[in-house]
């Protein structure tokens, strides 16, 4: 069975602040892919990448940045100076061919102060 | 320009009056679903549909039902909502079943059954 966990449910930081959210996975499937979404208070759920089991290359988008490491099962998701705009819920998930339905974490609120 | 479109976007409803939520994609995606998201359980699947005539239950399917008549549509019908229905649901679309594609959200429903 696929499990995504995301063990933070709430981080606060203040305008300016690195911020790191992490996502733990498990699955059986030896390809699969992680994904990260975005909902800002408006309640729409943006894409924000797309990551296969075979590409462990760390990627950055201008402030977002991702660490995916196979070895701790680990996708992680780090912001840095983080700005009132990335104030969200975010939310990783798992799609494997073992399983017909993706699976998403639980989320982890982003609240950034001014 | 790329969109999945669900209406309506916020609705009141009295227990047991049933309810359609359309959905309906213009990207020619052969999978189609439909989540529910619940504070603190993340999204969760109510069900899916591979394509034309071929739906299947999520996790969750207790309680609606859908429909896939053209490749377009996807319809979630509530027959007798109740309370426990109250949630945020989102459609989502894909290319196909390959779990790696990416899956594109409505802009989310909000419904509240009293």
């Amino acid at each position: 069975a696929q499990k995504v966990t995301q063990a933070q449910t709430e981080i606060s930081v203040v305008e300016k602040e690195d911020v790191t959210l992490d996502c733990v996975y498990e699955t059986r499937d030896t390809t699969y892919y992680l994904f990260w979404y975005k909902q800002p208070p408006s309640g729409e759920l943006v894409f924000l990448i797309r990551r296969n089991s075979f590409d462990e290359q760390n990627e950055i988008s201008g402030r977002y940045s991702w660490n995916f490491q196979k070895s701790t099962s680990s996708f992680n998701f780090t912001i840095t100076a983080s700005q009132v705009v990335d104030s969200a819920v975010y939310f990783c998930a798992l799609s494997a061919p073992g399983s017909y339905i993706p699976t998403f974490g639980r989320g982890t609120s982003l609240i950034v102060h001014p | 320009e790329a969109q999945v479109t669900q209406n309506p976007r916020y609705l009141i409803t009295v227990t047991g009056k049933k309810l359609t939520v359309t959905c309906s994609q213009n990207m020619n995606h052969e999978y189609m679903s439909w989540y529910r998201q619940d504070p603190g359980l993340g999204l969760r699947q109510i069900y899916y549909s591979m394509n034309v005539e071929v739906t299947d239950k999520g996790d969750v399917p207790e309680g609606y039902k859908v429909s896939r008549k053209e490749k377009r549509n996807f319809p979630l019908i509530l027959e007798s909502p109740s309370p426990n229905q109250t949630s945020l649901y989102f459609c989502a679309s894909s290319i196909n079943r390959d779990s790696g594609n990416t899956i594109y959200f409505g802009e989310g429903s909000w419904l509240t059954v009293v």
